[in-house]
C-alpha cells in the first residue's frame, strides 16, 4: 500500500509571505491529521479531519493557518502570513476507522526566515 | 488526556535489548498505552499498543504492570536502525478517530 504523501519536502519563506503544504492520505482513510513539529518537541496536533469535516481544530492558529480536505481526500493546511516561529516540520498523518495506529507523512520542513 | 513521563535519553549497545520505559500513573480504565517512534527526518511510525495485557509484534514487546501505571517497551536485540526518538502515548480505547498526542519522547542511541 502506498503511504502518506505530502510535497513540498523543504520550503524556505520570508517572513509575512504565504504558504501551503499539500497531503494524499491512504486510499480509503477517512481520518487525515496536521501536526506542528518544532525542532526538539515532539509533534503536536493542528487539525483532525473526519473524512471532509472538522472533528478538532481548538490548536490551530486560525488568524493565520487555514485547513481544507476537499472531497474527503486531499488536504492542503496553509500559513498567511508566516511568522518566524512557525518554522517547523509539518507532518500530515491518515488512519482509518477500524484501525489502531496512524500513518505518517515524512513531512514539510518549513523555514521561515 | 492522561500524560506520560519518559526519560528523556538512553543509550543501548548493538545486539542487547533495549528497555524503554514509561510512566502514565494516571491513565484511566479506557485508555490504551501506544508506542511510537520517530527516525531521524521521517514522521512517526507505529510499533505497537497495549490494554493491560502484554504484547508482542515482529518489531517489540509491550510489559504493562498489573497496576497499569507504568509500561515497558523492549527491542529484543537492538540495531543501528533502531536510533530514533521513542514516544509513549495514552489514547482512549475508540479505533481510529481519536487524536494522538505526544511528549518529548525518549532518544535512544543504539551504539556499536
Amino acid at each position: 500500500e502506498a503511504g502518506v504523501a505530502q510535497s513540498p519536502r523543504y520550503k524556505i519563506i520570508e517572513k509575512r509571505q504565504s504558504v501551503a503544504f499539500w497531503c494524499n492520505p491512504i486510499s480509503g482513510h477517512a481520518t487525515l491529521y496536521w501536526y506542528q513539529q518544532i525542532l526538539g518537541q515532539g509533534p503536536k496536533l493542528l487539525i483532525q479531519f473526519q473524512n471532509n469535516g472538522v472533528v478538532d481544530d481548538s490548536q490551530l492558529p486560525k488568524d493565520r493557518f487555514s485547513a481544507e480536505r476537499l472531497k474527503g481526500v486531499d488536504s492542503t493546511l496553509k500559513i498567511q502570513p508566516a511568522k518566524l516561529e512557525d518554522s517547523a516540520v509539518y507532518l500530515c498523518a491518515s488512519s482509518s476507522l477500524g484501525a489502531w495506529g496512524y500513518t505518517f507523512g515524512s513531512g514539510t520542513r518549513l523555514t521561515v526566515v | 488526556d492522561a500524560k506520560t513521563t519518559q526519560p528523556p535519553s538512553m543509550d543501548c549497545a548493538e545486539g542487547r535489548a533495549a528497555n524503554l520505559p514509561c510512566n502514565h500513573s494516571t491513565i484511566s480504565g479506557n485508555e490504551y498505552v501506544y508506542w511510537y517512534r520517530q527516525i531521524h527526518s521521517q514522521g512517526p511510525q507505529y510499533i505497537i499498543h497495549g490494554l493491560k495485557n502484554n504484547e508482542t509484534n515482529e518489531m517489540a514487546s509491550l510489559i504493562i504492570t498489573e497496576d497499569r501505571k507504568s509500561s515497558t517497551l523492549i527491542l529484543p536485540h537492538a540495531t543501528l536502525r533502531d536510533t530514533a526518538v521513542y514516544y509513549c502515548i495514552v489514547r482512549p480505547t475508540i479505533q481510529g478517530a481519536q487524536k494522538l498526542v505526544f511528549g518529548q519522547g525518549t532518544r535512544l542511541t543504539i551504539n556499536p
